[in-house]
C-alpha cells in the first residue's frame, strides 16, 4: 500500500519556540492531506485539511495562526506549531487520501510533541 | 459524512474470534466502509475496506449487509498483539474524514 512518512517522530521544545512537523507521501501524489491531533486515550481530532497549492481549511476552534499548514507540493505538507506552550503537547498525525474513488486514508507514524 | 457508532470497549481472550460492529445509518452511496487499527503512539493502520457483502484479507473479514447501514469487522483467533483501538469510517472520495471514538479491544491471556 501507499506510504506516508512523518518526521520527526518525537520532539521536545521549550515554551515559546516553534516546531515544524513534515508529512510526506512517498509513492503517490497527495493533493489533499489531513492533520489530526490526539490526546491520551482519546480519538483523533481533525485539525485541518491541507490542499496542495491553496490555503488550508481549519476546523472550528483550531487557531490558524497557531498551527500553520503549508502544502507546497504534491508530496509534502508541513504543520508548524508556533510559539508552543505546554498545552500544545500532544500527538500529531497526518494522513493523505488515496487519489482513487475509495477515499482510503494513509497515515503517517505520528509525531509526539512535548513542550516544556 | 456518515456518522459511525461503535462499542467503546470489548474484551476477549487469546484464540477467540472477535466481531466488532459499526453502525452507519446515513452512509452515502459512494462511501466505502473502512476499518483502521491503532496502537498507542502510532498512526492508524489500514485493516480492511469494503462496499457490500463480504471482504476477506489475510488479517480480517468485513461483513456488510445489503442495506449497508452497519458493518462487522471479524478478527479470527485474536492474540495479545491485537489489543488496540479499532476505528470504523465511511469514506468517500470527497468527504472530510472524521473519527468516532473507536472500539478499544483488550485481549487477555
Amino acid at each position: 500500500g501507499a506510504v506516508v512518512s512523518q518526521h520527526p517522530s518525537w520532539v521536545i521544545c521549550k515554551s515559546g519556540t516553534s516546531v515544524k512537523i513534515e508529512c510526506r507521501s512517498l509513492d503517490f501524489q497527495a493533493t489533499t492531506m489531513f492533520w489530526y491531533r490526539q490526546f491520551p486515550k482519546q480519538s483523533l481530532m481533525l485539525m485541518a485539511t491541507s490542499n496542495e497549492g491553496s490555503k488550508a481549511t481549519y476546523e472550528q476552534g483550531v487557531e490558524k495562526d497557531k498551527f500553520l499548514i503549508n502544502h507546497a507540493s504534491l508530496t509534502l505538507s508541513t504543520l508548524t506549531v508556533t510559539s508552543a506552550h505546554p498545552e500544545d503537547s500532544s500527538f500529531y498525525i497526518c494522513s493523505a487520501r488515496d487519489p482513487g474513488n475509495t477515499g482510503e486514508l494513509f497515515f503517517g507514524e505520528g509525531s509526539r510533541l512535548t513542550v516544556l | 459524512l456518515a456518522k459511525t457508532t461503535q462499542p467503546i470497549s470489548m474484551d476477549s481472550y487469546e484464540g477467540q474470534e472477535v466481531n466488532i460492529t459499526c453502525s452507519h445509518n446515513n452512509i452515502a452511496t459512494n462511501d466505502y466502509i473502512t476499518w483502521y487499527q491503532q496502537f498507542p503512539s502510532q498512526g492508524p493502520r489500514f485493516i480492511i475496506q469494503g462496499y457490500k457483502t463480504k471482504v476477506t484479507n489475510e488479517v480480517a473479514s468485513l461483513f456488510i449487509p445489503a442495506d449497508r447501514k452497519s458493518s462487522t469487522l471479524s478478527l479470527p483467533r485474536v492474540s495479545l498483539s491485537d489489543t488496540a483501538v479499532y476505528y470504523c469510517l465511511a469514506l468517500g472520495g470527497s468527504y472530510i474524514p472524521t473519527f468516532g471514538r473507536g472500539t478499544s479491544l483488550i485481549v487477555h491471556p
